[in-house]
């Protein structure tokens, strides 16, 4: 069946400017985790969502990110005012339920601010 | 909340040596313990995973250990190929808990 998927897949946006991360989870996948990855480095966990349960937003490094997900199914990660350390792949996942099942990873949006 | 802590970050080994990378968790709480492999510019896949009502778990060449009281989990990797070169993740959880991963131990497998 169909994976997780996330669009675009490489994104160029200049230094200030917002933009949008779109990520679309396995079908019926009630979990759903965005990281950021740079390069060469760990996972970097941001937010998680479970649910109908109020988002963990812990991961998020500034109030300059933010992420919705509609109708517990596609999910938006939305950073506004970029800046060049937000240059980064942005990985999302979904998972059957909470912490304790498998993470299937989508293929990532790799942003690059200039 | 939980911190997890990954050991080494860099290994090389001889193809058809074994591998083993250590990793220790705080919270007593978890019980779910996965590993992941990232493979270069891919992403990461679930490659075998425990859960703390089992010591063991082996699949093929992989095969995984977990202490509870010490709160350490291991990877093993026996009869190593160069096609086991990639960055491996491990991670623990608690349940409705998000996964807490550890930094990533980047293996070189050496032909």
């Amino acid at each position: 069946g169909a994976g997780v998927s996330q669009s675009p897949s490489n994104k160029v946006t200049e230094k200030g400017k917002d933009v949008e991360l779109r990520c679309d989870p396995i079908s019926g996948h009630t979990a759903l985790y965005w990281y950021r990855q740079s390069l060469g480095q760990g996972l970097e966990f941001l937010i998680y969502f479970q649910g109908n349960s109020a988002p963990d937003k812990s991961g998020l490094p500034s109030d300059r990110f933010s992420a919705e997900r509609t109708g517990g199914s596609v999910s938006t990660l939305t950073i506004q005012r970029t800046q060049q350390e937000d240059s980064a792949v942005y990985l999302c996942a979904s998972s059957l339920a909470g912490g304790g099942s498998e993470q299937y990873f989508g293929p990532g949006t790799r942003l690059t601010v200039t | 909340g939980e911190n997890v802590e990954q050991h080494p970050s860099t290994l090389s080994v001889q193809e058809g040596d074994s591998a083993v990378i250590k990793c220790t968790y705080s919270d007593s709480a978890s019980n779910y313990f996965p590993w992941y492999k990232q493979e270069l510019g891919k992403r990461p896949q679930l490659i075998i995973d425990i859960r703390s009502n089992v010591g063991e778990k082996k699949d093929q060449r992989i095969a995984v250990t977990l202490n509870k009281t010490a709160k350490h989990f291991s990877l093993h990797i026996t009869e190593t190929q160069p096609e086991d070169s990639a960055v491996y993740f491990c991670a623990a959880s608690g349940g409705n808990t998000p996964l807490v991963f550890g930094k990533g131990t980047r293996l070189s497998v050496i032909a």
